[in-house]
């Protein structure tokens, strides 16, 4: 059992190069969520999703863009990647909001 | 949008000892619900406990509790008998019913010595 599986895990990037994030998860759940975490600032939510098809904004979703095509797959995207968007990346998912997020293994990307 | 406070500095624990970490926050919600997670060095994300707003009983999960005062927004998690392996950042998380983010706060680091 996968759980929640994000790719890649670690990567640095250079100031305007884009990426995309891949969070899968075979849990069949409805929410996800992408957070960013730094140090001293907990995990902040960037965009999230409750279900196929649907996003929102999060607490810092400047500069990110997010897309749920399907239900088992969040994707990020960074389109000019800046050195303030390095970070610890997170992907999470859930049946709904009041159960337990189940969480990827993050993904450490540098932006030089 | 809700408020997650965790304001405790780092912790240093005594094994064996019991440890109590604060969590405050601010909604507007009357239904929400509350939860810790622990983030060892490793860095995963591990889920501890979890408290519905409406709950009348305070949640527990083996050796956590949470000390759940919705009249003070108050959620404070309670690890008794401390282990080495307790050594982590723990977080507090709340997903109110009026949105649908579950936000956190900034965490407690705690250090449990022999």
């Amino acid at each position: 059992n996968a759980g929640v599986t994000q790719t890649p895990k670690f990567r640095v990037l250079k100031t305007g190069q884009s990426m995309t994030l891949l969070c899968a998860q075979d849990m069949n759940h409805e929410y996800m969520y992408w957070y960013r975490q730094d140090p001293g600032m907990g995990l902040r939510l960037i965009h999230y999703s409750v279900g196929e098809g649907t996003t929102a904004k999060g607490e810092v979703p400047d500069g990110y863009n997010v897309s749920r095509l399907k239900k088992q797959n969040f994707l990020l995207g960074l389109e000019s990647a800046a050195p303030s968007q390095t970070s610890v990346y997170f992907c999470a998912s859930s049946v709904d909001r009041f159960t337990e997020a189940f969480f990827g293994q993050g993904t450490r990307l540098t932006v030089v | 949008a809700q408020k997650i406070t965790q304001t405790q500095p780092g912790m240093f624990v005594q094994e064996k000892e019991a440890v109590t970490l604060d969590c405050t926050y601010d909604t507007s919600d009357q239904s929400y619900g509350l939860f810790w997670y622990k983030q060892p060095s490793s860095g995963e994300m591990i889920f501890l406990i979890y408290q519905g707003s409406y709950d009348e009983q305070n949640a527990t999960e083996g050796r956590y509790s949470l000390n759940f005062q919705k009249a003070r927004k108050s959620a404070n998690l309670v690890i008794s008998a401390s282990q080495l392996g307790d050594s982590a950042m723990y977080f507090c998380a709340m997903s109110p019913y009026g949105n649908n983010r579950l936000a956190f706060g900034k965490g407690n680091q705690v250090v449990v010595i022999p």
